[in-house]
């Protein structure tokens, strides 16, 4: 089975510009969490969806916002990019919401603010 | 009270040695603490994880002891590999949630 794929693998944006970042999750999971890992530290909880609803939410500007889809895929948006989020994106998936446990990284998409 | 205390930052072992990764916490909500693995350039991988009502969890090579008293848990590697080189990360999140809050990281280097 395919594991969380994210897309696109880089990407590169200018200050002021918005991006979308895509994430598929593992088939059968129904909840996708976001993180931010800034180079050299630990993944930072953006947001959590479950049934297309937000179940969660980071210390994050309202710069940063996020979706689900029927089908679970989720996308995050961030606009009027700053070089502080120049960062690797990570997205993870869960079977449930609600229960804790365990989540599955993608491979994350490293994004670079010029 | 949100954050998780890890340590050391780095550390070197001898192949065949043990590795021992500390992590400390406040927040006594916290009910899952996962230990993951991260390769540079990929995301990080779950390598192992246990509950508070547990006091030691072993798969393979790797073991988690946990401690609830003191607020603390560790990942112990045994015979450590050079392929185990990685940067780990311990993690905890809250009453049934999603929301892990990481550590800072411990980048393990093993010795061939």
């Amino acid at each position: 089975d395919a594991g969380v794929t994210q897309s696109p693998t880089h990407l590169i944006k200018t200050r002021g510009q918005h991006v979308t970042l895509r994430c598929s999750p593992i088939s059968g999971h129904k909840s996708v969490s976001w993180y931010q890992q800034v180079l050299g530290q630990g993944p930072q909880f953006i947001f959590q969806y479950y049934e297309k609803e937000e179940r969660g939410r980071g210390n994050f500007p309202d710069r940063f916002s996020a979706r689900q889809f029927p089908n679970y895929s989720s996308e995050l948006n961030v606009n009027a990019l700053l070089l502080g989020d120049s960062a690797l994106y990570l997205c993870a998936s869960s079977p449930v919401a609600g229960a804790g446990g365990e989540q599955y990284f993608g491979p994350g998409t490293r994004l670079t603010v010029t | 009270q949100q954050q998780v205390k890890q340590s050391p930052q780095s550390l070197i072992v001898q192949k065949g040695g043990i590795s021992i990764i500390n992590c400390a916490y406040e927040n006594t909500a916290f009910d899952y603490f996962p230990w993951y693995q991260q390769f540079p350039g990929k995301g990080p991988a779950l390598l192992i994880a246990i509950r508070p009502d547990v006091s030691e969890k072993k798969e393979g090579r790797f073991t988690i002891s946990f401690n609830k008293s003191a607020k603390q848990f560790s990942l112990h590697i045994m015979d450590s590999q050079p392929g185990d080189s990685a940067t780990y990360f311990c993690a905890a999140s809250e009453g049934g949630t999603y929301k892990y809050i990481f550590g800072t990281g411990t980048r393990l280097k093993v010795l061939a």
